[in-house]
């Protein structure tokens, strides 16, 4: 246990469907990360929170909506993706901006 | 453009043996990097971390060594152990806050 929760941790969607991911940190870290992990490339940030302000977007299409309502909770809203969305969803946190970030156990949404 | 690479993709060892994995590093302004292990279905794992004002650092049964003049990046892990077969894989931060890039990741197998 690394301190990080997700939920689900399976996910199964239409294109048409509108899904959420939940991530939940135990750590008292105040930054937390979303990430894509897809097969054979590397990891890819999606979007940072520091003190639940976003402080990083990284080109992400608007298909994929964070929210970080404190800084303990991070969800991820999903609406209308599609099939090259799928993979391993991966969140993680950190206490400041300079320290390791821990991860979650990730949800693996797959896009039908 | 800046990149973090692995120079091996596959690593098979012996159980006891020690293993050495290394990361080469393209971007100069990194002054910070981390380890991570990531097995199958989990998220990835903090091993370690390492800041650019030292050379080596020692935890648990393993060792990152950094070198600045070549940008090059190892761990060693001690008497490799069956459990510490993953995927592992580096990150570095670019010198910026909060975004980490990391490398695709060396598989290790641990025959016993």
């Amino acid at each position: 246990e690394t301190g990080v929760t997700q939920t689900p941790r399976h996910l199964v969607m239409g294109m048409t469907n509108k899904k959420s991911l939940k991530c939940e940190q135990h750590l008292g870290h105040n930054a937390m990360y979303w990430y894509k992990q897809s097969a054979k490339k590397p990891l890819e940030l999606m979007f940072v929170y520091s003190l639940e302000e976003r402080v990083e977007n990284n080109s992400v299409p608007s298909r994929f909506s964070p929210e970080c309502p404190n800084s303990s909770h991070l969800f991820l809203h999903l609406h209308t993706l599609q099939p090259e969305d799928s993979a391993l969803y991966l969140c993680a946190s950190s206490q400041d901006r300079d320290r390791g970030q821990f991860f979650g156990p990730g949800t693996r949404l797959t896009v039908l | 453009g800046e990149s973090v690479g692995l120079h091996l993709p596959t690593l098979s060892v012996q159980e006891g043996d020690n293993s050495i994995i290394n990361c080469a590093y393209s971007n100069s302004a990194s002054d910070y990097f981390i380890w991570y292990k990531q097995e199958s279905g989990k998220g990835p794992q903090f091993i370690i971390d390492i800041r650019s004002n030292m050379d080596k650092r020692q935890g648990q049964r393993v060792t990152v060594l950094l070198n600045k003049t070549v940008k090059h990046l190892s761990l060693q892990i001690a008497a490799t152990q069956p459990g510490d077969s993953a995927v592992y894989f580096c990150a570095e931060n670019g010198g910026s806050n909060y975004k980490l890039t990391f490398g695709k990741g060396t598989l290790l197998t641990v025959n016993p």
